[in-house]
């Protein structure tokens, strides 16, 4: 089974404009989950889809935004980017809801806002 | 206080050597995972448990649910073990949350 994808792995943009990041789940997995990392704060969830419903949404501002589609890829959105939005973004997928379920991660996009 | 907690943040081996890192969390919880992540950014789930211990080639975890810790021990430490452990716990099932991470290097 091919593992979760994420496009593009890397992405230069400059603040003000907005970007979309694309999330591809392993074949037959109905939940995708996004998390950003940066330096200072670590690992932190931004939200959940499970069969096209965001389920669960993390404590980011209004510009961070996401959507699946009936084949569970999955899109997430940042509208007016800030300098503190350089991160890794990571994608998991996972055959259930929830999070007491084994969970696969994508290989990241690296976003940086100039 | 962070809701889960991870130590030490950095820790140094060398080859061969026996590997312990510890995780510590204050909410109640279904699971706990332990991730890995090498530089480059990719994760890789290395257990999920909920009770008792698990066993996988050199990677051991444990988890003692009444006490809230769980412990990632690495046998035979080799140089391709250096990377950062990261646990993560379901926050009501909601969402996950983090460690801070242990950052390891094990030297030939």
């Amino acid at each position: 089974k091919a593992g979760v994808t994420q496009t593009p792995r890397y992405l230069i943009k400059t603040r003000g404009q907005q970007v979309t990041l694309s999330c591809s789940p392993i074949s037959g997995h109905r939940s995708v989950s996004w998390y950003q990392q940066t330096p200072g704060q670590g690992l932190q969830f931004l939200f959940e889809y499970f069969s096209e419903t965001q389920r669960n949404k993390g404590n980011f501002p209004g510009r961070f935004s996401g959507r699946q589609f009936s084949n569970s890829r999955s899109e997430m959105n940042v509208s007016t980017l800030e300098l503190g939005d350089s991160a890794l973004y990571l994608c998991a997928s996972s055959s259930l809801a929830r999070f007491n379920n084994e969970q696969f991660f994508g290989p990241g996009t690296r976003l940086t806002v100039l | 206080k962070n809701e889960v907690e991870q130590s030490p943040q950095n820790l140094t081996a060398q080859e061969g050597e026996f590997i312990t890192i510890n995780c510590s969390y204050s909410v109640g919880i279904s699971a706990l995972h332990w991730l890995q992540q090498h530089p480059g950014g990719g994760i890789v789930s290395l257990f999920m448990l909920s009770s008792g211990k698990k066993k996988h080639g050199r990677l051991i975890a444990t988890i003692n649910i009444q006490e809230k810790h769980s412990s990632l021990h690495i046998t035979a430490s080799h140089p391709r073990d250096s990377a950062v452990y990261i646990c993560a716990v379901p926050y009501n099932t909601d969402k996950l949350i983090f460690g801070t991470g242990t950052r390891l290097q094990v030297f030939p």
